[in-house]
């Protein structure tokens, strides 16, 4: 079965750069969410989108967005990056109207050196 | 203020061993659901199970099995005869219902070691 694709899955920057993460959600799933998961740390949800449209918001700086394409694939951007954006990023994706479990991507890991 | 707390940091067993995970849960919603995902080494996030506040049912599958019990809040996920697979972070999650976009809470986790 089809999974969630994230792209890339590794990726080194240096401070102050930017970076993009890029998610392709599963077939049919409208509903996309990221996530970040620090070094030993529980993932913590930054933000969603519903059909396109930003559904919630979580902990995401500011220096962060986010938008969900006509395809539904979704990307990250993050500029001014910091040490501490150091993590895994997730992304998910549902189906609404279906149970609402998450599935999520393999995870793009962002060192800042 | 919606909350998961896994009391249980890091638990050590030997293969074939039984071992339970405690999660405990804080929610105002009448209608939620909770969750168990299983992190590897590698990294990914595997899901496990959902569970539907309005359904008590326990679930087995396998050598896995969960206990939900409302009136404590508490949702615990036991593994029976571990093996050296097993090893991995556990995390269990609540999201509440009503919109498309609610996003999971996660616990702290729970490191499992299972040594052979």
């Amino acid at each position: 079965a089809a999974g969630v694709i994230q792209s890339p899955r590794h990726l080194i920057k240096e401070k102050r750069e930017t970076a993009t993460l890029k998610c392709y959600p599963i077939p049919r799933h409208d509903t996309v969410y990221w996530y970040q998961q620090g070094p030993g740390q529980d993932p913590q949800f930054l933000i969603s989108f519903y059909e396109k449209m930003q559904s919630d918001k979580g902990s995401i700086p500011d220096r962060f967005s986010a938008q969900q394409f006509s395809d539904y694939h979704s990307e990250l951007n993050m500029s001014s990056l910091e040490l501490g954006d150091s993590a895994l990023y997730f992304c998910a994706s549902r189906r609404t109207g279906t149970p609402y479990e998450q599935y999520f991507g393999p995870g793009t890991r962002l060192t800042v050196t | 203020a919606q909350k998961v707390t896994q009391a249980q940091t890091e638990i050590s067993v030997v293969e074939k061993e039984d071992v339970t995970l405690d999660c405990v849960y804080e929610t105002r919603d009448t209608t939620y659901y909770l969750f168990w995902y299983k992190q590897p080494p590698s990294g990914e996030l595997v899901f496990l199970i959902r569970r539907n506040s309005f359904d008590e049912q326990n679930e087995i599958s396998g050598r896995y099995s969960w206990n939900f019990q409302k009136s404590t809040s508490s949702f615990n996920f036991t593994i029976t005869a571990s093996q050296v697979v097993d090893s991995a972070v556990y995390f269990c999650a609540l999201s509440e219902a009503g919109q498309a976009g609610t996003a999971l809470i996660f616990g702290k986790g729970t490191t499992l070691s299972v040594s052979s």
